[in-house]
């Protein structure tokens, strides 16, 4: 049972352009989302989050949109950059019962930003 | 600012042997989480300590366990180990006592189980 699902496994994507990262989830007890890239022999690092009472957060070139209704988030970067080139996971948690304090993880896209 | 500290980086073992793996928080910290990473499958949650105590628990037997120390550090023990143990273990820390807080990663412990 995945519960976040991040359905594009990759995106190629041209520096300058805007990059769009998709997420699905649902589970109706997420309430906080949250976006992190990864490079190769690294931990993931933290981009920029969401609680389930936005529906859109900033931060810089980043953007998260949350619609609740469809169960899905987006990842907006513009524009893009060639360093920008990771895997991309989308994650989310609860409030409460099972879900609390742990982050369900998608299985990532990679994102590859040419020069 | 240091962040998440795992050790050690790589660890090869064999099966039935147990293994402990370290991990300091970010200062300030006191929430401290695992997570596995086995090859082929996502980020999977293992355990999570915030002030001492074990506060929610992933899908994993039992003989995976861990602990967080007074100054908030942690470890994760796996007893028995299996070759499906073969994984990236990633600790991440928060802020603790607060909801929607992000996690910070470190840079994971790469165990090999031969």
């Amino acid at each position: 049972d995945q519960q976040v699902k991040q359905n594009s496994p990759s995106l190629s994507v041209q520096e300058g352009r805007i990059s769009i990262l998709n997420c699905d989830y649902t589970n109706s007890m997420f309430d906080y989302f949250l976006w992190y890239k990864k490079y190769p022999a690294e931990g993931p690092t933290f981009l920029i989050s969401i609680s389930s009472i936005k529906d859109k957060n900033e931060d810089g070139r980043f953007t998260v949109f949350l619609n609740k209704s469809a169960k899905h988030l987006s990842l907006h970067i513009v524009p893009s950059q060639p360093g920008d080139s990771a895997v991309y996971f989308c994650a989310a948690s609860g409030a409460g019962g099972t879900s609390y304090g742990k982050l369900t993880f998608g299985q990532g896209t990679i994102l590859t930003v040419h020069p | 600012e240091a962040g998440v500290t795992q050790s050690p980086t790589h660890l090869i073992k064999t099966r039935g042997q147990q293994v402990t793996l370290r991990c300091s928080p970010i200062s300030g910290h006191t929430s401290v989480y695992w997570y596995q990473q086995a090859l082929g499958l996502g980020l999977q949650f293992l355990l999570w300590y915030d002030e001492g105590e074990e506060r929610n628990r992933g899908n994993f037997p039992p003989r995976f366990s861990g602990r967080q120390f007074p100054n908030y550090s942690s470890e994760l023990n796996v007893n028995a180990l299996e070759l499906e143990d073969s994984a990236l273990y990633l600790c991440a820390s928060s802020l603790g006592g607060i909801s929607r807080q992000p996690q910070h990663f470190g840079d994971g412990t790469r165990l090999s189980i031969l």
